[in-house]
């Protein structure tokens, strides 16, 4: 079964610090990934996501993230990051259904982001 | 808002009670999902639907819980004889099959489920 892994349960950082957050997965074969974001009380929003392609996808608010074929990577990067990034960040892959051409995604346990002014 | 909503966004029940949660999807989209985040945890697959059929269930779903789209529109999630394992969050998502990145889901505000 497919399954993710955050390194990082819980992150401080200095706001303008430099984000990695670290994410692997299991699954050797073809692969969908995705950064969601949860706010403090606000829903699961998408960041970014990987289908095909160019492996360094950018998404919303500045965020990127690198997909690593070999490592079986999809890291979450942002250059200097801001106290409005405090958040619960997830990665996410997609496993198909046994009886759908549907796929249900599959989370991370998070990384909660904590920012300092 | 064009979003996907749920109703009630927070609900309290004393162990045994039965509670019924309901998942309004972004209009026209034919694929609802149904999951449960626990705290410190991502999200878990329960159940998913494609318009009014239940194609998947997860077996974290017992026996004690049911989900419906009736109409293939709205759905609801009864658990029944509730336990405290229960406490969490309950997730829906929607999607369109037909849309260009058929694997984005967009999901709704969750319903926080306590049991006393």
């Amino acid at each position: 079964a497919q399954s993710v892994s955050q390194h990082n349960h819980h992150v401080i950082l200095s706001e303008a610090a430099s984000l990695e957050l670290g994410c692997n997965y299991s699954y050797g074969g073809t692969v969908n990934l995705f950064w969601y974001v949860q706010y403090p009380g606000q829903h699961l929003q998408l960041l970014l996501k990987y289908f095909s392609g160019d492996p360094l996808v950018k998404g919303i608010k500045g965020f990127e993230a690198e997909f690593i074929k070999s490592k079986f990577s999809f890291n979450l990067r942002k250059p200097s990051v801001q106290w409005s990034d405090t958040a619960e960040y997830f990665c996410a892959v997609t496993a198909f259904l046994r009886y759908s051409s549907a796929s249900k995604i599959i989370f991370g346990s998070g990384t909660r982001l904590s920012i300092r002014p | 808002d064009t979003g996907v909503s749920q109703d009630p966004r927070h609900k309290i029940t004393k162990r045994g009670q039965n509670v019924t949660f309901r998942c309004d999807p972004i209009s026209e989209h034919n694929r609802l999902y149904w999951y449960r985040q626990t705290l410190g945890q991502g999200p878990e697959f329960l159940t998913y639907f494609q318009n009014e059929a239940q194609l998947e269930k997860s077996r974290l779903l017992s026996d004690r819980f049911s989900a419906e789209r009736p109409k293939g529109s709205f759905s609801t999630l009864e658990i029944q004889r509730t336990e405290q394992g229960d406490s969490a969050m309950y997730l829906c998502a929607s999607s369109l099959a037909s849309q260009g990145d058929p694997y984005e889901q967009y999901f709704g505000p969750g319903t926080r489920l306590t049991v006393t």
